[in-house]
């Protein structure tokens, strides 16, 4: 069964950092483009970042504006989301899925960041 | 700046058949754009439904479909059942390794 499982959210002060962590298993990353999506609560799903399989090539949403960096370990099949200067408006469920055909496939069940 | 959208809500009765949309605000969708679309209910991650236009996600029930309508990306679920009411969300691919997703539609079923 392939699973994604997401860590690292948690309650930072404006101006903070986390690191976020999606580990998989069941399923090998090293072939995969991988994104993160986030999702306030009560609203709608707004793309984050996109990688390529071997972490050459990343993309950002405008909102992003250098304060966010993804990035991919295959050797150890997860994928990360370093954030920094954080803001109220980062606040959100963050969510890590593959890519299939240019779109997400896998999910995982939401790592949550609270910014405040 | 690329906004794709979708009806804020629909309603279907039991057993009826339902078509949102996934459109962009300047231009037309086609199947260059990839559309996905993914459902989903309170407290869940998404569930991926249909991607590239048209194919399947392993498991997904057959009553729903994709397809480009009148320049949109389409998502038609045939007969639908109380279990279907949720928010549907597309995405589009709009290149240079930018993805997009819709507002997303609350679908009812009564």
């Amino acid at each position: 069964e392939v699973q994604l499982v997401e860590s690292g959210g948690g309650i930072v002060q404006p101006g903070g950092s986390l690191r976020l962590s999606c580990a998989v298993s069941g399923f090998t990353i090293s072939n995969s483009w991988m994104h993160w999506v986030r999702q306030v609560p009560g609203k709608g799903l707004l793309w984050v970042s996109h990688i390529n399989s071997d972490g050459s090539s990343k993309t950002y949403a405008d909102f992003v504006k250098g304060r966010l960096t993804i990035s991919r370990d295959n050797a150890k099949n997860t994928l990360y989301l370093q954030m920094n200067s954080l803001r109220a408006e980062d606040t959100a469920v963050y969510y890590c899925a593959t890519d299939l055909s240019y779109g997400m496939d896998l999910w995982g069940q939401g790592t949550t960041v609270t910014v405040s | 700046q690329t906004v794709v959208t979708q009806e804020p809500s629909f309603s279907v009765s039991p057993g009826g058949t339902v078509t949102l949309t996934c459109g962009l605000s300047s231009g037309s969708v086609s199947t260059s754009y990839y559309p996905s679309w993914y459902q989903q209910t309170p407290g869940q991650p998404p569930r991926t439904l249909i991607y590239n236009t048209n194919t399947h996600s392993p498991g997904v029930p057959i009553r729903f479909s994709g397809s480009i309508l009148g320049g949109k990306a389409a998502l038609t679920i045939t007969g639908a059942q109380a279990e279907d009411e949720s928010d549907y969300y597309c995405v589009l691919y709009v290149a240079g390794g930018i993805w997009v997703f819709g507002g997303g539609t609350k679908l009812t079923v009564l």
